[in-house]
């Protein structure tokens, strides 16, 4: 079984600052990763993911995340944030090859950027 | 093209009442899941269908729960006899299925569901 954990509920940073999201999980197999993003009442959208190759992987809106199989980490990063950053952020984790194609969440991350 | 829709938006209903919440998938995704997102249990699966059957229905909370898709299209989550607990944000996304769990979710904009 997987699992995902994310242990900031909240992170305030301000715009034009960096920021990190932690993401590490928990798997007995190989995994895909991936971030997603859900603006305030809306839907979830995906920023990035990572399936196999490069472990550095670029995602839309100039996020980035890096895979550590030794971690077990998949932290997002972004180095200058906007206003319009601040939404809430899911780390999630797939399974290759099984008979589901379900994703498990993480409790989610609340990026709040201010100015 | 269109996205992911659901509907209601938003359902009020009063407990033991029974409700339905429907989704209409990207055309052409084979593959769709029903997650539920509530405070305090973040993002939780619940159903995932391949075409009409569903391969993995391992995230249902109970049997009050149950989802049915026609088609190859629209599905229907019923939730009967519905509990306060029941209170959340329905998510329905869909995907191109090729296999392998790789693919990117498109997830609908979700239904809003409060019980009384």
């Amino acid at each position: 079984a997987q699992s995902v954990t994310q242990l900031d509920s909240q992170v305030p940073v301000f715009e034009e600052a960096p920021v990190e999201l932690r993401c590490n999980y928990s798997s007995s197999v190989s995994v895909y990763l991936f971030w997603y993003v859900q603006y305030p009442n809306q839907g979830l959208q995906l920023l990035l993911k990572y399936l196999s190759g490069s472990t550095l992987v670029k995602g839309i809106n100039g996020f980035e995340a890096e895979f550590n199989k030794s971690q077990t980490s998949f932290h997002l990063r972004k180095p200058s944030v906007h206003i319009s950053d601040t939404a809430e952020y899911f780390c999630a984790v797939g399974a290759p090859g099984g008979a589901t194609n379900k994703l498990i969440f993480g409790t989610g991350t609340l990026l709040a950027v201010q100015p | 093209g269109a996205g992911v829709s659901q509907s209601p938006s938003n359902k009020v209903t009063e407990k033991g009442k029974d409700v339905e919440l429907r989704c209409d998938p990207i055309s052409g995704h084979t593959a769709l899941y029903w997650y539920r997102q509530s405070l305090g249990q973040g993002l939780e699966f619940l159903i995932y269908f391949q075409g009409n059957s569903a391969p993995d229905k391992s995230g249902l909370p109970s049997d009050r729960f149950s989802a049915e898709r026609t088609g190859g299209s629209v599905s229907t989550l019923t939730i009967q006899r519905t509990q306060q607990e029941d209170s959340a944000v329905y998510l329905c996304a869909s995907s191109l299925a090729r296999g392998g769990g790789e693919e990117t979710q498109y997830f609908g904009p979700g239904t809003r569901l409060l019980v009384l």
